[in-house]
């Protein structure tokens, strides 16, 4: 069973549109992420979602937004899509107390806007 | 502040060791280290948490030394697998949010 499941894996979209991506974990863990992976391979947290307090980056635009249907669902919505919002988006989930302390990441979303 | 990885990348032959390096300007209550190999997902290595202990599986293993906030990862007799990005996250709260280093590229040649 995937753990923490990702779809569209791939996604090619016009500049201005608008697309979402959805992000599931089985594992039973409380919190949940999205990252962005630009070309240069760093990972930047764009939020987390911790039993219903979601914690924002500042420096995401607001064009972002994250929906959090329930503990195991954490979905990413953009709007307008932009040629700089072209990168690999992961999703991940956490738990601290449970037998695997680290991060399970999804296998990503890449993203081109054109 | 983003910790500090070093070195940006390193370039080893089969069977050979690497050390790489992660530190931070603030004080730290755990480090994590993970591998991304191309084109996949960031995977989970292991946790360290205050108190310096070390930790290590199969041959790889890293150390973290509270008073320096500084971690150094270890990958012993070097494997064609182990080549990837390797980036260290440092948590300074204890609230599971991490900051992520930039990542060490390891090329490992036959």
């Amino acid at each position: 069973d995937t753990a923490v499941s990702q779809t569209p894996k791939y996604l090619v979209t016009q500049m201005g549109n608008d697309k979402s991506i959805k992000c599931e974990q089985n594992l039973g863990h409380d919190t949940m992420y999205w990252y962005k992976q630009d070309s240069k391979k760093f990972l930047k947290i764009m939020f987390s979602y911790n039993n219903k307090e979601l914690i924002i980056n500042e420096t995401v635009p607001n064009r972002f937004s994250p929906k959090s249907p329930d503990k195991a669902h954490l979905n990413l919505h953009i709007n307008s899509l932009e040629l700089g919002d072209s990168a690999v988006y992961f999703c991940a989930s956490s738990h601290r107390s449970s037998g695997t302390p680290g991060y399970t990441f999804g296998s990503g979303t890449r993203l081109t806007v054109v | 502040q983003q910790p500090v990885q070093s070195p940006q990348a390193v370039i080893l032959r089969e069977g050979e060791d690497a050390v790489i390096n992660c530190s931070s300007s603030k004080a730290l209550y755990s480090v994590h280290w993970y591998r991304q190999k191309h084109g996949e997902a960031p995977v989970f290595l292991m946790i360290l948490l205050k108190g310096g202990e070390q930790k290590g599986h199969d041959k790889i293993s890293a150390s973290f030394n509270e008073k320096k906030q500084q971690s150094s990862l270890y990958l012993t007799a070097s494997q064609l697998s182990y080549s990837g990005t390797y980036f260290c996250g440092t948590e300074i709260d204890s609230n599971y949010q991490l900051i992520w280093g930039a990542g060490t590229k390891l090329i490992i040649k036959p």
